[in-house]
C-alpha cells in the first residue's frame, strides 16, 4: 500500500525559505506512470494546488506561486521536495503531498499533511 | 483567475439526501475536463470520494454519487449519516493554470 509522509520544520521565519520533503513508501517515485504534487490548506480554509513533478523532473507550478516555488525529485531517497522562498504569514498552512496517475487528474493518494507556521 | 464555486455550507437530517454543486468555467469543467470530489473529515487529509465525474474508488459507499453537465458538477449524498459530516471539495484541471483547481469547499452538517 502506497504511503506518503511529509517532513520538515513546523516553524519558518518571514522572508526565509520553507522546505519540506515527502517520503514515498510502498512504491517507486521513478515510475513513469505517476505525478507527484504538493497541495496546501491555510487553517480553516480551502485547498490550493502548489505544483507537481514527474519522475523525469518536469515540473508545473501554480502561476500565483511560480516565482517562489521549486519542486524536485530525489530518486536515491525515493522522495520529492518542496521549496517555497520569501515566505510570509500568508504561507502558513497545512502542506500535503499527493500522487496522481499520469493521465488521470485526480489525486488518489495523500500524505497526512504537516502544518507550517510562518512567524518570527 | 478561474475558480470552481461551491456553496459554503449545506445541511440535512439523517437519512435525507443532499447535493453539493460545483460551478466552473470555460477553462476547466466547461472545457470538458473531468471533475473529482474529496471528503475531508475534521483533522484529516482529503480523501478521494468520486473521480472522473461519476466513479467511486473501492470502499466508497454507493450513497455517494457524482454527475456533470456543461460547466457544472454535483455531488449527491443519500441516506445521510452522522459520519458524513465533513468538508467536501470539487477539483478539476484548469488550462489557464496548467494544473489542478479546487473548489472553495462545502461544509456538510448532519442535523
Amino acid at each position: 500500500q502506497l504511503q506518503l509522509q511529509e517532513s520538515g520544520p513546523g516553524l519558518v521565519k518571514p522572508s526565509e525559505t520553507l522546505s519540506l520533503s515527502c517520503g514515498v513508501s510502498g512504491g517507486s517515485i521513478t515510475s513513469s506512470s505517476y505525478y507527484w504534487g504538493w497541495i496546501r490548506q491555510p487553517p480553516g480554509k480551502g485547498l490550493e494546488w502548489i505544483g507537481r513533478i514527474s519522475y523525469s523532473g518536469t515540473a508545473y507550478y501554480n502561476p500565483s506561486l511560480k516565482s517562489r516555488v521549486t519542486i524536485s525529485v530525489d530518486a536515491s531517497k525515493n522522495q520529492f521536495s518542496l521549496h517555497l522562498s520569501s515566505v510570509t504569514a500568508a504561507d502558513t498552512a497545512f502542506y500535503y503531498c499527493a500522487r496522481r496517475r499520469q493521465y488521470h487528474l485526480q489525486w488518489g493518494y495523500w500524505g497526512r499533511g504537516t502544518l507550517v507556521t510562518v512567524s518570527s | 483567475q478561474s475558480v470552481l464555486t461551491q456553496p459554503p455550507s449545506v445541511s440535512g437530517a439523517p437519512g435525507q439526501r443532499v447535493t453539493i454543486s460545483c460551478t466552473g468555467g470555460s477553462s476547466n469543467i466547461g472545457a470538458g475536463y473531468d471533475v473529482h470530489w474529496y471528503q475531508q473529515l475534521p483533522g484529516t487529509a482529503p480523501k478521494l470520494l468520486i473521480y472522473d465525474n461519476t466513479n467511486r474508488p473501492s470502499g466508497v459507499p454507493d450513497r455517494f454519487s457524482g454527475s456533470k453537465s456543461g460547466t457544472s458538477a454535483s455531488l449527491a449524498i443519500t441516506g445521510l449519516q452522522a459520519e458524513d459530516e465533513a468538508a467536501y471539495y470539487c477539483q478539476s484541471y484548469d488550462s489557464s493554470l496548467s494544473g489542478s483547481m479546487f473548489g472553495g469547499g462545502t461544509k456538510l452538517t448532519v442535523l
